[in-house]
């Protein structure tokens, strides 16, 4: 089976910096996506890591540790836009097995 | 092309009736997967295709449940004699299979509310 586990909910300041884990069980990997989902929208691609380590885009990062079924995506100065919702999500064979989400909520 | 289209965004329908939902992935994709999330959950996996054939179903999709894509161009999901637990959010997503990231580009949805 899969498990996800992600916290539920995170609150930050404006120009803050926030960091969602996620930690994985899954009967197969071939690397892990975030994506990000706004109330009511399609969930929109932030990052994927195959490979131990950190990927940066921008104000975003992703770090991922395979031997500790690890992942976390790392916003920086963060923006009143970027209330919404985070998911992880493990990708195997063929599917996309999601997280239940993290909903972070910005602050002025 | 500007993306993954759903039709329609909104259904409203009573129990017992049959729905139809229609999804028209990115045209060089020849994945294309169905996936339905709840509120407060991640999106679930359903089924795929793999240009015309559906290669996978998950254990959860009941035979209420059907899926076609006659083409290996849009597909369509259909609900026959819905339930009030089939009520969420249903979600399309398209990849290239041989593309680097596999990334899953997703659809806007089409929330299904059974009365």
């Amino acid at each position: 089976g899969q498990n996800i586990d992600q916290p539920t909910e995170m609150t930050a300041t404006e120009g803050a910096i926030v960091q969602i884990n996620c930690t994985y069980q899954t009967s197969g990997f071939n690397g892990l996506f975030w994506y990000q989902q706004h109330a009511g929208e399609a969930p929109t691609f932030l990052s994927y890591n195959v490979l131990d380590g950190l990927e940066e885009k921008g104000r975003f990062s992703s770090f991922l540790s395979r031997s500790k079924g690890y992942s976390y995506l790392l916003l920086k100065e963060l923006q009143m836009k970027d209330s919404a919702s985070y998911l992880c999500a493990v990708y195997d064979d063929y599917k996309l097995s999601f997280g239940a989400g993290t909903t972070v909520t910005v602050r002025a | 092309d500007t993306g993954v289209s759903q039709d329609p965004r909104h259904k409203i329908t009573k129990r017992g009736q049959n729905v139809t939902f229609r999804c028209d992935p990115i045209s060089e994709h020849n994945r294309l997967y169905w996936y339905r999330q709840t509120l407060g959950q991640g999106p679930e996996f359903l089924t795929y295709f793999q240009n015309e054939a559906q290669l996978e179903k998950s254990r959860l999709l009941s035979d209420r449940f059907s899926a076609e894509r006659p083409k290996g161009s849009f597909s369509t999901l259909e609900i026959q004699r819905t339930e009030q637990g089939d009520s969420a959010m249903y979600l399309c997503a398209s990849t290239l299979e041989s593309g680097i990231t596999n990334e899953q580009f997703f659809g806007p949805g089409t929330r299904l509310t059974v009365l």
